[in-house]
């Protein structure tokens, strides 16, 4: 089956500092990939579509230069949280699909899980 | 507007007993509908879909779940449950016209020994 890796699977960063997270499918290609964060026993909250070779649509209240999302390869979605601070601790979901399945399936990564100290 | 909605919160059940989690959803047109199980700390782990057809989809781990056009469901159950089923479960649907998914609130299943 289709699989898609994120890395790291937990960091801790300073406040104040940029962390990069990276979303790839390993066996498909995906235009579009999704970026969601989770607080605790919660859903999913969709932050923004990451779109390969375009520039990516956020959710509304999502702050566009905090997160910042390049989509720049078929397989590759990076998700910077830049100057981050304690209130964006959070576990960081990614998820693609394959541009070839029309059934509208996601696939979804491990997650990450950022603190902020 | 359209949803999906879990009514309920947590859904406790003994080990070997059946389980049924609910999801109910509004949306336009024809559903393409979603399960999902997320383990602690991991992500979403695919577990079944309907996108037309049969209406008893039948997935991975002995899950299946049954649409219902006529009450807009699309329950997940199983019929033996394990201690290993306990976890967070998502019934999911693509918004129409894109690709974005429209999550229920989450279902916490504990299957207890």
């Amino acid at each position: 089956g289709a699989v898609v890796s994120q890395h790291p699977s937990r960091v801790i960063c300073k406040s104040g500092t940029s962390v990069k997270i990276e979303c790839r499918s390993l066996d498909f290609q995906a235009t579009t990939m999704f970026w969601y964060r989770q607080f605790p026993k919660q859903s999913l909250m969709l932050m923004a579509t990451s779109n390969e070779g375009s520039k990516a649509t956020y959710e509304q209240g999502v702050e566009k230069d905090k997160f910042l999302i390049n989509h720049a390869s078929l397989t590759l979605s990076t998700l910077t949280v830049t100057s981050a601070h304690p209130e964006d601790s959070s576990f960081y979901i990614c998820s693609a699909r394959d541009e070839f399945d029309s059934s509208y399936e996601q696939y979804f990564g491990p997650g990450t899980r950022l603190t902020v100290t | 507007a359209q949803s999906v909605a879990q009514p309920e919160d947590q859904v406790n059940v003994a080990e070997g007993n059946p389980l049924t989690v609910k999801c109910t959803y509004s949306v336009s047109g024809n559903p393409y509908l979603f399960w999902y199980v997320q383990y602690p700390n991991r992500g979403l782990q695919f577990l079944l879909k309907y996108i037309t057809g049969d209406n008893l989809v039948k997935g991975s781990y002995g899950f299946e779940a049954e649409f219902n056009k006529s009450q807009t469901s699309f329950h997940l159950k199983k019929p033996s449950a394990l201690v290993s089923d306990s976890a967070l479960y998502f019934c999911a649907a693509p918004t129409p016209g894109t690709y974005k998914y429209i999550f229920g609130t989450g279902t916490r299943l504990k299957v207890l020994a």
